[in-house]
């Protein structure tokens, strides 16, 4: 079975300040992964999704991620902060090419900005 | 506005009580779901339905029951509700194609006192 862990429940950064959130899977198939952001009181909004090909991905709001499969990570990054991306982050991961899809989460990090 | 909508919004109940959480996506997708979530767990698949017509549990059942009523809607329903299913409930969708990610709703709040 998939799982996913994330390195840190609580991340603060400085406004400006490079984001960096680390996810780690373990899958037997070659995975689709996936980030999510939630903002407070909201559902959860897709960022940005790796499946096949190019193994670094580029999402909405500024963020990317790379797939290293020798490494079994799926990090995210954002360059520089902004006041808006405080929220939580969920990474997950499905397998690719099985018939239903199930997602499984990690347990998500939260992004704190400072001024 | 295409999407998923959940109801109701925010609920409490009583220890013994009994609610359904409704579902319904507008988007012919096929594949829908039901998740909580609690803090510093993530989320965690309660129920899922690959397709109209079936239904299958997730990593935690117990205490749910669900229904796919058509196409559109997945509703999920607590029997006899305990605190321990205190938590916020999320509904998703997803297409044919799984490469796509899923569409969540806005979720559900849930207590049970």
């Amino acid at each position: 079975a998939q799982s996913v862990t994330q390195l840190g429940s609580h991340v603060s950064v400085s406004e400006g300040a490079l984001v960096l959130l680390r996810c780690n899977y373990s899958s037997s198939v070659p995975p689709y992964l996936f980030w999510y952001v939630q903002y407070p009181n909201q559902g959860l909004q897709l960022l940005l999704k790796y499946t096949t090909g190019a193994t670094l991905v580029k999402g909405i709001n500024g963020f990317e991620a790379e797939f290293k499969k020798s490494e079994t990570s799926f990090h995210l990054t954002k360059p520089s902060a902004h006041m808006s991306d405080a929220a939580e982050y969920f990474c997950a991961v499905t397998l690719g090419g099985s018939n239903d899809y199930k997602l499984s989460f990690g347990a998500g990090t939260t992004v704190t900005v400072r001024a | 506005n295409a999407g998923v909508t959940q109801t109701p919004k925010f609920q409490v109940l009583k220890t013994g009580q009994s609610m359904t959480l409704q579902c319904a996506q507008d988007m012919n997708h096929n594949s829908m779901y039901w998740y909580r979530q609690d803090p510093g767990m993530g989320l965690r698949l309660i129920y899922y339905s690959a397709s109209e017509g079936t239904t299958d549990k997730g990593e935690v059942p117990n205490g749910y029951n669900v229904s796919r009523l058509n196409k559109r809607e997945f509703s999920l329903r607590l029997e006899s509700a305990a605190p321990s299913q205190t938590s916020v409930y999320f509904c998703a969708s997803r297409g044919q194609v799984a490469n796509y990610g899923y569409t969540f709703g806005s979720g559900t709040r849930l207590t049970v006192v």
